[in-house]
């Protein structure tokens, strides 16, 4: 089993829709953090956070740390949104090392 | 602008024969990362580096090698050893600190035929 799972896998949605995307983790983690993988393969982180919620533009994160879940939310969806989304936790210890979810396609129509 | 330079984007091999991949960054990151991606799975780490000429296997790290003579340079190796070497690799970066967002490349596909 997948110490990240994501949810759900593909994601269609018209454009001006509210998005959400949902990570679940099954370890202790000290960080975790959500990226995006546009066509090409270049990926850019979007948040890192460790608890509460975060805002960036049209995009919201939140993380429950107690039920070890997080969700990505994208207000008015625009088809530039369209990428795939992947989450990632941070275990901590000396070595940094990052488990990722296996992504979530989200495509975005007009 | 600092960031993360990989290349090439794209690289054909003959199969048995070693193929290097190019990691660069002016971030001055103590931190560099190979990952490797498949189709329907998540990232897998390759090798990583905690500073300059030290590295440790990540883990899927059988059939590659790296080397870390540069803290801005992190080249990762992928030999005849590796039994399947196409796939998307990535290289990424951060600051040793803990709780630090990582920087990607833009990655290189691998295709060996």
């Amino acid at each position: 089993k997948n110490e990240v799972e994501q949810s759900p896998q593909n994601l269609t949605a018209q454009e001006g829709e509210f998005i959400t995307i949902n990570c679940s983790y099954s370890v202790g983690i000290s960080a975790l953090h959500w990226l995006q993988q546009h066509p090409g393969g270049g990926i850019v982180s979007l948040f890192m956070l460790s608890s509460g919620k975060k805002k960036h533009g049209r995009l919201i994160a939140t993380i429950n740390i107690q039920e070890k879940h997080s969700s990505l939310h994208i207000t008015a969806s625009h088809p530039r949104d369209s990428a795939v989304y992947i989450c990632a936790v941070n275990s901590g210890g000396s070595n940094y090392k990052l488990t990722f979810g296996k992504g979530t396609l989200l495509t975005v129509n007009p | 602008d600092g960031g993360i330079t990989q290349s090439p984007k794209y690289l054909f091999r003959k199969e048995g024969q070693n193929v290097t991949l190019s990691c660069e960054q002016n971030l001055n990151h103590d931190a560099m990362y190979w990952y490797r991606q498949d189709p329907g799975q998540g990232l897998r780490l390759i090798y990583y580096s905690q500073i300059v000429n030290d590295f440790q296997k990540g883990d899927i790290a059988e059939g590659y090698s790296v080397s870390r003579e540069k803290k801005e340079s992190f080249p990762l190796t992928v030999t005849s050893a590796q039994k399947n070497p196409t796939a998307f690799y990535l290289c990424a970066s951060r600051n040793s600190f803990p709780n630090t967002e990582a920087f990607f490349g833009q990655g290189t596909r691998l295709t060996v035929v």
